[in-house]
């Protein structure tokens, strides 16, 4: 996994409840992401951060929040304004941007509204 | 738009045997290709990255081609392993926008 770590591997939210995945990377990389999986279909970029202090939405934004203020993190919050939340999350690095640097990625966190 | 496309969704093959897989996508240039491979439950793990301009990249047993012509990629897999059963996905960076366009992957189960 690259040195990038997710936390916690599973997560279960109650309809109503915010809830914030981790993501920590040790390889010193500018630019952070998140996607979110669902079967059947390709990952889906949520956020993206290419430098601390700094974030972009990307294709599936609403419901979402992120943060940045340290090159190494960059945690997702889900909202309860998403209303399908459950999937799976990923959340990838890389040293620049991802058009012409290798993109790593994390082990995942599976996320299910009960 | 541009639009990714692999295929076949499943593929099920004995231990050992060789097998293929496609991508087909719309719309071009794009500045590189890339093939990743997704364990159950695990983030993906890069396995080739080609430019518009390489044909054919190697990684061990598993040999990504290029046809521009066509718009098609193929991730060949040599004498397959128990080990190979996962989703392989096909990864396209189109210039323009140098977003990552991902495809939906094929599933492959290997049996002994």
């Amino acid at each position: 996994d690259g040195g990038i770590t997710q936390s916690p591997k599973y997560l279960f939210r109650k309809e109503g409840q915010n809830v914030t995945l981790s993501c920590e990377q040790n390889l010193n990389h500018d630019a952070m992401y998140w996607y979110r999986q669902d079967p059947g279909q390709g990952l889906r970029l949520i956020y993206y951060s290419q430098i601390v202090n700094d974030f972009q939405k990307g294709d599936i934004a609403e419901g979402y929040s992120v943060s940045r203020e340290k090159k190494e993190s960059f945690p997702l919050t889900v909202t309860s304004a998403q209303k399908n939340p459950t999937a799976f999350y990923l959340c990838a690095s890389s040293r620049g941007h991802p058009g012409y640097n290798e993109q790593f990625f994390g082990p995942g966190t599976r996320l299910t509204v009960l | 738009k541009n639009q990714v496309e692999q295929s076949p969704q499943s593929l099920i093959i004995l231990e050992g045997k060789n097998c293929t897989l496609q991508c087909n996508y719309t719309v071009s240039p794009f500045s590189n290709l890339r093939w990743y491979k997704q364990d159950t439950g695990r983030g993906p793990v890069s396995l080739t990255i080609m430019t518009f301009s390489e044909n054919t990249k190697s990684n061990g047993r598993y040999t990504a081609t290029l046809d521009a012509d066509t718009k098609q990629s193929s991730l060949h897999i040599t004498a397959s392993q128990l080990s190979d059963s996962a989703s392989y996905i096909c990864v396209v960076i189109f210039f323009g926008n140098e977003k990552l366009t991902f495809g939906t992957g094929t599933r492959l189960t290997i049996i002994p």
